[in-house]
C-alpha cells in the first residue's frame, strides 16, 4: 500500500523568502506524484505532477518540485513567496497496476506568510 | 461552465438515517472520486470510479457505498451514518486518473 508523509504541519515564512515543503512517499514502484493547494474554504487546485521523465517539474504560480527516487521524496519549492501563497498544501501519490486510480494524500502543510 | 457540483452543501442528520450526497460533472470525465477531509488527516480517498459501472475502494471505504450508472453522476451513499462520519466531503473528476482532478465545492456533513 502506498503512503505519504508531510513532516511539517505548519510553516511560516516572510514574504519574498524562499520556500520548501517536504513530502516523502512509500510505494513499491514508480509512483505518480502530485502537489495540490487548498485556499481557506475552497476546493483543491493542482500545482504540478510527476509521472515520468525529467525529475524537476515546473508547475503553476512559480512552483517547482523535484522527484528524488533515492530519497523517496517529492519536495515542493518556490524561490520567492507571495502573501497570496498562504494556504494548505497537499502532496499525493497515485498507484499503478491493479490499484490504478487509488490516490493517497499526505496530512497537509499549512503555510503562513508574514509581510 | 465546466464544473463539479455537489448537493447538499451542508447537512446535519442523525445516526442511522440513510443519506445520499450527489456529485455531478459536466466535463465528460471518465474518472471520479470521493474524499473526506478531516483536520490533521488531510484528504482520504473513499471510493473511485474509472468509468461507468467500474468502481473500487480507496483507503477508507467502510460505511460508504457508491454507484456509477451514468458517466456524469457519482453519488455517495451512507446507509447508516454514524458520528465518526462527520466530515467535509469532496467529489472530484478528471479525464483520466493521471490528469488534473477538478474538485467540487465540498459537502459538510454532521452526524449527531
Amino acid at each position: 500500500a502506498q503512503s505519504v508523509t508531510q513532516p511539517d504541519i505548519h510553516i511560516t515564512v516572510s514574504e519574498g523568502a524562499s520556500l520548501e515543503l517536504r513530502c516523502n512517499y512509500s510505494y513499491g514502484a514508480t509512483p505518480y506524484l502530485f502537489w495540490y493547494v487548498q485556499s481557506p474554504g475552497q476546493g483543491l487546485q493542482l500545482l504540478l505532477k510527476y509521472f515520468s521523465g525529467d525529475t524537476l517539474v515546473q508547475g503553476i504560480k512559480g512552483f517547482e518540485a523535484e522527484f528524488k527516487r533515492s530519497q523517496s521524496s517529492f519536495n515542493l519549492r518556490k524561490p520567492s513567496v507571495h502573501w497570496s501563497d498562504a494556504a494548505e498544501y497537499f502532496c499525493a501519490v497515485g498507484a499503478g497496476g491493479t490499484s490504478y486510480g487509488k490516490l493517497t494524500f499526505g496530512q497537509g502543510t499549512i503555510l503562513t506568510v508574514h509581510p | 461552465e465546466a464544473q463539479v457540483t455537489q448537493n447538499p452543501r451542508y447537512l446535519i442528520t442523525v445516526t442511522g438515517k440513510k443519506l445520499t450526497v450527489t456529485c455531478s460533472q459536466n466535463m465528460n470525465h471518465e474518472y471520479m472520486s470521493w474524499y473526506r477531509q478531516d483536520p490533521g488527516l488531510g484528504l482520504r480517498q473513499i471510493y473511485y470510479s474509472m468509468n461507468v459501472e467500474v468502481t473500487d475502494k480507496g483507503d477508507v471505504p467502510e460505511g460508504y457505498k457508491v454507484s456509477r450508472k451514468e458517466k456524469r453522476n457519482f453519488p455517495l451513499i451512507l446507509e447508516s451514518p454514524s458520528p465518526n462520519q462527520t466530515s467535509l466531503y469532496f467529489c472530484a473528476s478528471s479525464l483520466s486518473m493521471g490528469l488534473e482532478q477538478f474538485f467540487g465545492p465540498g459537502t459538510r456533513l454532521t452526524v449527531l
